[in-house]
């Protein structure tokens, strides 16, 4: 139990061009989604917690207009790097964990490999 | 502010030799502790949660407790499939966001 699917696992995009990301919760459903960031060698970075039915909660320094968050129902979240750029390139990853269940760990999805030329 | 540290950085051990990885915090008032495995390429899978010091968990040649302070994973006899990056993370009672704070995690590379 507790799938989460991300796609696509890789994308290469030129500078100036937007790119999509999915997050589906494939076997519970998920009020909440986080979305991450993670350099080479490094930890996770939140990046933001997608909510559904509102609007996003963005970490400080995370470009709200940059990296667009929709959640519209409870097993899908979607991130938007819009006008990409080199800088952007990265490894992005989704997380969701069972509503409902606050100490439950988070599940992660593969993760997206966006590398933008 | 939550604070999680791991060690060592890396790790590389010879089929069959067991060592520990650590994974140090702080935190106003633990709600989990949470051990996560990731691939190379590939989003982090989770392992195990420890809510309480004193407690442990196990699975195959793994093995984490904890304390007040820090959190042990124990590899015994490890094998070059156990090769991966090791994830710590810990979650607090304040607030309701249940977000998570992770460590920088172990790079463990086993040789066969």
């Amino acid at each position: 139990g507790a799938v989460v699917s991300q796609h696509p696992s890789r994308v290469i995009c030129k500078s100036g061009t937007s790119v999509k990301i999915e997050c589906r919760s494939l076997d519970f459903q998920a009020t909440t989604m986080f979305w991450y960031r993670q350099f080479p060698k490094q930890s996770l970075m939140l990046m933001a917690t997608s909510n559904e039915g509102s609007k996003a909660t963005y970490e400080q320094g995370v470009e709200k207009d940059k990296f667009l968050i929709n959640h519209a129902s409870l097993t899908l979240s979607t991130l938007t790097v819009t006008s990409a750029h080199p800088e952007d390139s990265s490894f992005y990853i989704c997380s969701a964990r069972d509503q409902g269940q606050g100490d439950s760990p988070l599940h992660f999805g593969n993760g997206t490999r966006l590398t933008v030329t | 502010e939550d604070q999680v540290t791991q060690s060592p950085e890396a790790l590389r051990l010879q089929e069959g030799e067991s060592s520990s990885l650590n994974c140090s915090y702080t935190v106003s008032g633990l709600r989990g502790l949470f051990w996560y495995r990731q691939d190379p390429g590939k989003g982090p899978e989770f392992l195990f949660t420890l809510y309480s010091a004193g407690e442990e968990k196990e699975k195959e040649r793994l093995k984490a407790t904890l304390t007040k302070k820090e959190s042990f994973l124990h590899i015994t006899a490890p094998k070059p499939e156990d090769s991966a990056t090791y994830l710590c993370a810990v979650q607090d009672t304040t607030g309701g966001s249940y977000i998570p704070t992770f460590g920088r995690g172990t790079s463990l590379i086993v040789h066969p």
